[in-house]
């Protein structure tokens, strides 16, 4: 599968814990995104990165969030501290800049906060 | 605050119709417009791009852009009940790169 992929694709943790979830970007692609999707709503952007340089952030990626994206390759987005508002499905996307970056989207990681 | 707004639906459409799904932004700086479909449980999956005024189809989709009344759509000819998902309009554009959704219309084909 030559897709961007996501792990883990479900995740519970108790409220207060860390998380921290993985995205493999497809092969080529120096664009990478996170978004946070709750139900019945779309996709809200978080922050994304070029090559490994963390281009822009949302106002929604309080300070307990952070992502990192070493050599540019895979990234990883942590939340420290979880709180039961964080449970959500977490989006990762990937584009290529020679291709009009075209963001295309992994399966994503659902978060559950009990 | 950039917004792009939708109807939530659901939009029902018999099989062999057209779907006509609307969108509206507020971003008058917005330069590229997307339509996503998302199964229930699934992540986005993209249907259709575009960037300039008018119509770009591909296959059974059509998109339509209109800038200056900041509007875009998607028709979705001889519907098929596989088509039934929720369609996401999304926009990127005044110096920004990410994207920026609508809440998505549900529709729904009757066979």
């Amino acid at each position: 599968d030559t897709g961007v992929s996501q792990d883990p694709r479900h995740k519970i943790t108790k409220r207060g814990q860390n998380v921290t979830f993985r995205c493999d970007p497809i092969s080529e692609h120096n664009r990478l995104y996170w978004y946070r999707q709750t139900l019945g709503q779309g996709p809200e952007f978080l922050t994304y990165f070029q090559n490994e340089a963390q281009l822009e952030k949302s106002r929604l990626l309080s300070d307990r969030f952070s992502a990192e994206r070493p050599k540019g390759s895979f990234s990883t987005l942590e939340i420290q501290r979880t709180e039961q508002g964080d449970s959500a499905m977490y989006l990762c996307a990937s584009s290529f800049d020679k291709t009009k970056n075209i963001q295309y989207f992994g399966a994503g990681t659902r978060l559950s906060v009990l | 605050q950039k917004e792009v707004e939708q109807n939530s639906g659901p939009l029902s459409v018999p099989e062999g119709a057209i779907a006509s799904l609307n969108c509206t932004y507020s971003d008058r700086v917005s330069q590229s417009f997307f339509w996503y479909r998302q199964y229930s449980g699934k992540s986005p999956e993209l249907i259709m791009s575009i960037y300039s005024n008018g119509d770009k189809e591909d296959g059974r989709f059509t998109a339509q852009l209109n800038k200056a009344s900041q509007y875009v759509s998607l028709l979705i000819r001889d519907s098929q009940p596989s088509d039934s998902a929720t369609y996401l309009c999304a926009v990127r554009g005044g110096g920004a790169d990410g994207l920026t959704f609508g809440k998505g219309t549900h529709l729904i084909i009757q066979p």
